[in-house]
């Protein structure tokens, strides 16, 4: 079936402007991840979203990053007023459930840069 | 907090030896772990997981990792090195209570020479 997809797949910008990256999670799975890639920091944990619930933010690095998710099902990753240190590979995840031994399935990523 | 260290950036093989992949956490709870790999420009794909049931845990490609708790470690290992294994891997924790987000280590390189 189809797994987790995530557009665009780059994306060149240039620092100051804004720009809004895509996921859409496996059909029918609840629980929805962002993480962020990058050489200097590794894997980072950046939202979560549940449901209907109100989304853990807790991993967000500061105010200029923001995420919705529409119906239950797509989400939006909005950088606005982009900089050099927000160039880095945005993956996205889903799982089925809420439980921690879900397994979460990824995306292919966004690769990002802001020049 | 929980965290997790992966010792070695860098891993290199023979082709048909032994892959040793070092991963340490660190948790105040029963932790679950996880190794994912990521093959060149893909996302992360589960390779195995550890979630309180038998302490040694075989997953998919021929990998296998043991839980020790009484030296915090979920080493992944795979008895022969195939030339299709050269990834990066990372190790990651997801503790009780959380909300399944998951907490990386920084991967390891592995290269198989052949």
């Amino acid at each position: 079936g189809a797994g987790v997809s995530q557009s665009p797949s780059n994306k060149v910008t240039e620092k100051g402007k804004d720009v809004e990256l895509r996921c859409d999670p496996i059909s029918g799975h609840t629980a929805l991840y962002w993480y962020r890639q990058s050489l200097g920091q590794g894997l980072e944990f950046l939202i979560y979203f549940q449901g209907n619930s109100a989304p853990d933010k807790s991993g967000l690095p500061s105010d200029r990053f923001s995420a919705e998710r529409t119906g239950g099902s797509v989400s939006t990753l909005t950088i606005q007023r982009t900089q050099q240190e927000d160039s880095a590979v945005y993956l996205c995840a889903s799982s089925s459930g809420t439980s921690v031994q879900e397994t979460q399935y990824f995306g292919p990523g966004t690769r990002l840069l802001v020049l | 907090a929980q965290s997790v260290t992966q010792l070695g950036s860098h891993v290199s093989v023979s082709e048909g030896a032994l892959v040793l992949l070092r991963c340490n956490y660190s948790s105040s709870v029963p932790p679950y772990l996880f190794w994912y790999v990521q093959y060149p420009n893909q996302g992360l794909q589960l390779l195995l997981k550890y979630t309180s049931a038998a302490t040694l845990v075989k997953g998919i490609n021929g990998f296998e990792a043991e839980f020790k708790k009484s030296e915090t470690s979920f080493h992944l290992t795979k008895p022969s090195a195939h030339m299709s294994d050269a990834a990066e891997y990372f190790c990651a924790v997801s503790a009780w209570g959380s909300q399944g987000n998951l907490i990386f280590g920084k991967g390891t390189k592995l290269s198989v020479k052949p």
